[in-house]
């Protein structure tokens, strides 16, 4: 059964504070890795598709990086605001797997102003 | 473009009832999915559509379950006989292509939260 894990499970930072947090998937038939924010009260709105090991994307004061090898991505914000505060989940497309999205439980971060 | 439209916002329902969600797609879209969302298991996969031809429901729990897709602008999710248990939030996405085959993400509707009591 494939696990898609995401750490920690939750976080508080203060406004200006940089922060990341981790999503752990299974390295063997990886195929895609999807980065999703979703707001309290709304929708997932997806952020990021990445692909490739080494692969490195970038929406505003949002990154994230991946690698492949060792089945791990990483989702970077730089000073972080209250507007950033959300659940960040990660979904795992699996090419052994009839290529389903797997997902992760989430990080969810609270910005405090 | 208006997104994924869900109705209703919330239901509350009581146990034994039959609950009607329903999803209109973002036009042009030819994937639709429909995901349950709770705290224990996060967003599961319950069935998704291509071109209105339903392709995989082997997430649908049981067969109080179903599901259809008259159209390509309009999907259904229904649950006969409802369970307490079946209370989550239900979100419908759609997708021009399959997220899991292809470098697109899902745009999802706002979601239904059902509660049956």
């Amino acid at each position: 059964i494939l696990n898609v894990e995401q750490s920690p499970q939750s976080l508080h930072v203060q406004e200006g504070d940089s922060t990341n947090f981790t999503c752990s998937f299974p390295s063997s038939n990886f195929y895609a890795l999807h980065w999703y924010r979703w707001e309290t009260a709304k929708s997932p709105e997806a952020l990021f598709v990445m692909t490739l090991n080494g692969d490195e994307k970038k929406k505003g004061r949002i990154s994230a990086t991946l690698n492949t090898k060792e089945g791990y991505s990483y989702l970077y914000i730089k000073g972080s605001q209250p507007e950033d505060s959300a659940t960040y989940l990660c979904a795992l497309s699996d090419a052994g797997n009839n290529r389903k999205l797997i997902w992760g439980l989430g990080t969810s971060l609270a910005v405090n102003p | 473009d208006a997104g994924v439209i869900q109705s209703p916002r919330h239901e509350v329902t009581e146990m034994g009832q039959e609950v009607t969600l329903r999803c209109k797609p973002i036009s042009g879209h030819d994937y639709l999915f429909w995901y349950r969302q709770t705290m224990m298991r996060g967003l599961e996969l319950l069935i998704y559509f291509n071109n209105n031809v339903p392709i995989d429901d082997s997430g649908m729990p049981e067969d109080r379950f179903s599901a259809k897709m008259p159209n390509a602008s309009f999907s259904t999710l229904k649950i006969q006989p409802s369970e307490p248990r079946d209370s989550a939030v239900y979100f419908c996405a759609s997708s021009p292509k399959n997220p899991g085959q292809h470098n697109y993400g899902y745009t999802f509707g706002s979601g239904t939260r059902l509660t049956v009591v």
